[in-house]
């Protein structure tokens, strides 16, 4: 059973780089044909795709975001991470990352998903 | 970008009422549509895919229709455990989310 879990800190500053990574169980990031994704949530509010990376292959993003977000994956710890650079209150949120299962279109649903993580821009 | 509307955006039901949810995309995305239940706190968690393809494990009593533009999420008898928040998400250009449905107890 796969299962991705969240870390990293929950207060970044405002202008500061938020750095998040989701640690992949229950099977390898490199196998199996596998898009891995970022999608944030803010608190009361509806859900935002951030961007997503296939191993040894294309890295994605969605326009709104893509001047501040880089997603890198480590194989060897079979991890995958988000960096958003130049954050403010806006970006305050719940992020999740999740699964998009390949092939299709190009795009999937997302399954599994992990628990999520609060980060709070604050000063 | 594609945008999805879902309406409506809060519903009151009572356990074992038929409710019916819709998703409307600013665009066609032929079948490729997914239906997501959240509860507070909680991650979404994946129902359905391909607009009508029900996840394994997931109730039967969940079902979805729909293509093109407009789709339906329909639950034909309310459970205690279906009280949550849906959401519909498109895949046939990127990904976007609708902004969801809040299902409350009448």
């Amino acid at each position: 059973q796969v299962q991705l879990q969240e870390s990293g800190p929950g207060l970044v500053k405002p202008s500061e780089t938020l750095s998040l990574t989701c640690t992949v169980s229950g099977a390898s990031i490199s196998i199996g044909g596998y898009y891995w994704s970022w999608i944030r949530q803010p608190a009361g509010k509806g859900l935002e795709w951030i961007g997503r990376t296939y191993i040894g292959g294309s890295t994605n993003y969605n326009p709104s975001l893509e001047s501040r977000v880089t997603i890198s994956a480590d194989t060897s710890k079979n991890q995958f991470s988000l960096y958003l650079n130049s954050v403010t209150a806006t970006d305050t949120a719940v992020y999740y990352c999740a699964r998009d299962p390949g092939g299709g279109s190009g795009a999937n649903w997302f399954d599994p998903w992990g628990q999520g993580t609060l980060v709070t821009v604050s000063s | 970008d594609i945008q999805m509307t879902q309406s409506p955006s809060t519903l009151s039901a009572s356990v074992g009422d038929r409710v019916t949810i819709t998703c409307r995309a600013s665009q066609s995305v032929n079948r490729w549509l997914a239906w997501y239940q959240q509860k507070p706190g909680k991650a979404p968690k994946l129902l359905m895919y391909n607009a009508s393809t029900l996840k394994s494990g997931v109730p039967s009593r969940f079902s979805g229709s729909g293509s093109g533009t407009e789709f339906t999420l329909t639950i034909s008898s309310l459970q205690p455990d279906d009280f949550a928040t849906y959401y519909c998400q498109q895949y046939h250009n990127w990904y976007t989310f609708g902004q969801g449905t809040k299902l409350e107890i009448k």
